[in-house]
């Protein structure tokens, strides 16, 4: 069965730290796999996407990465600000381009 | 300004009574799909459409029709709400249903079935 598992499921941490939230899928055949940031009660927007062959993707203080062979990804963020505050979702997709199969979130809180 | 539009955002209704979400796209984009969304749990798509008049189930489709009459608007339909159908519904929409295309999403609504 197609998954897409998250950790940790919440994270608190202080303003101007780092974090890394993971991320583990057995979706198969793979085609790419996105982060989307939600703010609460919001709709996802899309952070980055990368395909097979890209190891790591950047977006400002936003850097992903991706081993294809482990079935993993990792979404690190850098000097932490409050406004990163939100959900933070995995989303694998298959070789197919149909099936979207989104993970349940980590919910980062950033305080003062 | 692309945008996908949801209507209402927030819901009350009671059981039986039958209800529609509107979905509108403003960016010519083929693929629509709805989204529920509940707590601890994924995403799960309800229905999806990649062009007019081209409908299909995704993981969740009992209790609800959708319909794609229109290229830019795509209905969530509740024929008959129940409690369990309580949650927050996401539209969102791409260019087509290739894979490397980004996918936006709706601001979200709330329904509550009482």
């Amino acid at each position: 069965k197609n998954q897409v598992e998250q950790s940790p499921q919440s994270l608190i941490i202080l303003e101007g730290k780092n974090c890394t939230l993971q991320c583990n899928y057995t979706v198969s055949p793979f085609s790419n796999l996105r982060w989307y940031k939600q703010d609460t009660g919001r709709g996802p927007v899309s952070l980055t996407i990368m395909t097979f062959s890209e190891n790591t993707k950047s977006n400002g203080r936003y850097t992903a990465t991706l081993d294809a062979d482990t079935k993993q990804s990792s979404l690190h963020i850098t000097a932490s600000q409050l406004s990163d505050s939100a959900s933070y979702i995995c989303v694998v997709i298959d070789n197919y381009g149909q099936n979207f199969v989104f993970g349940p979130g980590t919910r980062l809180s950033v305080l003062p | 300004e692309a945008q996908v539009t949801q209507n209402p955002r927030y819901l009350i209704t009671v059981t039986g009574k039958k209800l529609t979400v509107t979905c509108s796209q403003n960016m010519n984009h083929e693929y629509m799909s709805w989204y529920r969304q509940d707590p601890g749990l994924g995403l799960r798509q309800i229905y999806y459409s990649m062009n007019v008049e081209v409908t299909d189930k995704g993981d969740v489709p009992e209790g609800y029709k959708v319909s794609r009459k229109e290229k830019r608007n795509f209905p969530l339909i509740l024929e008959s709400p129940s409690p369990n159908q309580t949650s927050l519904y996401f539209c969102a929409s791409s260019l087509s249903w290739g894979s490397g295309n980004t996918i936006y999403f709706g601001e979200g609504s709330w329904l509550t079935v009482v």
